[in-house]
């Protein structure tokens, strides 16, 4: 069956413009998890959402950063006024239950802020 | 937070050799997993270890946590070309299945043939 796929695969963007990125779980998974890996650093959680509760935010590093998911489907990350840190590979994962070993990961995005 | 440290940062190996991979965190580890990472395909799991003294097994590739459960490694016996890509460790901090991982910065491995 189909995994959980991101769009863009890639992403060029100039420093302050606003960046919308897109997650598609795979159906029927109740959690959704969005992940950061900037070069040289390793994974860093930022939302995660479980359903219809309130996603757990801890994670995200600045207010111009949030994210979105209607009931159990698509997501979207945006990134508002984008910075060159921002730069970076999102990784999206959905798990079917709660817990990390069941999270399937997407291919990322790769995000380049000139 | 929890900070995990992996070591060596990269790796090269000839085909055929084995290897290890080491995973230490600054606390206690209530769940350990590994992840490999191949440019494109996300992450794919690996392996989970909760108890201390735990060893786990898939294929070529054995994954331990120390009794202390503050360290684990991850070793590859005959490596192959399939080997190749990043590996990274994962740290549950909270345990029961925690929201998300803190994880390494990862072992880059490259295979030689």
């Amino acid at each position: 069956g189909a995994g959980v796929s991101q769009s863009p695969s890639n992403k060029v963007t100039e420093k302050g413009k606003d960046v919308e990125l897109r997650c598609d779980p795979i159906s029927g998974h109740t959690a959704l998890y969005w992940y950061r890996q900037r070069l040289g650093q390793g994974l860093e959680f930022l939302i995660y959402f479980q359903g219809n509760s309130a996603p757990d935010k801890s994670g995200l590093p600045s207010d111009r950063f949030s994210a979105e998911r209607t009931g159990e489907s698509v997501s979207t990350l945006t990134i508002q006024r984008t910075q060159q840190e921002d730069s970076a590979v999102y990784l999206c994962a959905s798990s079917l239950v709660r817990g990390p070993e069941t999270q399937y990961f997407g291919p990322g995005t790769r995000l380049l802020v000139l | 937070s929890q900070e995990l440290e992996q070591s060596p940062q990269s790796l090269i190996v000839q085909e055929g050799k084995n290897l290890t991979i080491n995973c230490t965190s600054s606390k206690t580890l209530y769940g350990l997993y590994w992840y490999k990472q191949k440019y494109g395909e996300g992450l794919i799991f690996l392996m989970m270890l909760q108890k201390g003294g735990e060893e786990k097994s898939h294929e070529k590739i054995t994954a331990k946590l120390d009794e202390k459960k503050q360290q684990s490694s991850l070793h590859i016996t005959a490596s192959q070309p399939s080997h190749a890509g990043i590996y990274l460790c994962g740290a549950d901090e909270a345990g029961g299945g925690a929201d998300g991982l803190t994880f390494g910065k990862g072992t880059h491995l490259i295979i030689q043939p």
